[in-house]
């Protein structure tokens, strides 16, 4: 089974800029998670999907930041426009609930260096 | 790599002995708790989970011990291995299906 799959794996821009980060969750996940790890922080939550729908998207920081998942399936991260603190590893995860339990597998990850 | 900058606590363990990784959570509401290795380049793999009605549970090589008076949690790994020299994460969530908050993680460096 195919794990959690993140495009691209490394993404270098200049401030002002925009990027847009892609998250293939496991098949029949209907949980879909992003979390990022900025330099010398922990690893924050920023949003939850539940198939197309917004569950959660208390950790979003701003506005510069949209979060899509259209039809349910893979997500996309975009920022626009990009700023220094921007910089970091933004990870996505997925996850089905079976008997109220519930394990969130991650993606490699994406590192994101903004100049 | 991605750990720059990231001042982790780091557990030196000779290879073959008993490594044990403390975390402390601060939310009493938490019912949930997971380790997570995470290896360079790579993103956080599960180990183990808990749940708050347990105190302890046993994996293959791995125990997680729950003290839910000082909230406090741990990864007992048995005869460590190379393999298992990894930024360790412990991870808390109020209830199945919430968001995860993570602790600030440990380096385990395995000496042969």
């Amino acid at each position: 089974e195919a794990g959690v799959t993140q495009f691209p794996s490394h993404s270098v821009i200049e401030k002002g800029q925009t990027v847009t980060l892609r998250c293939d969750p496991i098949s029949g996940h209907d949980n879909l998670y992003w979390y990022r790890r900025v330099m010398g922080k922990e690893i924050k939550f920023l949003l939850h999907f539940v198939k197309e729908s917004k569950q959660d998207e208390s950790g979003m920081p701003n506005n510069r930041f949209l979060a899509e998942r259209t039809g349910g399936t893979y997500s996309t991260l975009k920022v626009q426009p990009a700023e220094l603190e921007d910089s970091g590893v933004y990870f996505c995860a997925s996850s089905v609930r079976t008997g109220g339990l519930e394990t969130q597998y991650f993606g490699p990850g994406t590192r994101l260096l903004v100049l | 790599g991605e750990s720059v900058g990231l001042h982790l606590p780091t557990l030196s363990v000779q290879e073959g002995d008993n490594s044990i990784i403390n975390c402390a959570y601060s939310n009493s509401a938490s019912d949930y708790f997971i380790w997570y290795k995470q290896e360079s380049g790579k993103g956080p793999q599960f180990i183990i989970d808990i749940r708050s009605n347990m105190d302890k549970r046993q994996g293959q090589r791995v125990t997680v011990l729950l003290n839910k008076t000082v909230k406090h949690l741990s990864l007992q790994i048995a005869a460590t291995q190379p393999g298992d020299s990894a930024v360790y994460f412990c991870a808390e969530n109020k209830a199945a299906g919430n968001k995860l908050t993570f602790g600030g993680g440990t380096r385990v460096l395995v000496k042969p």
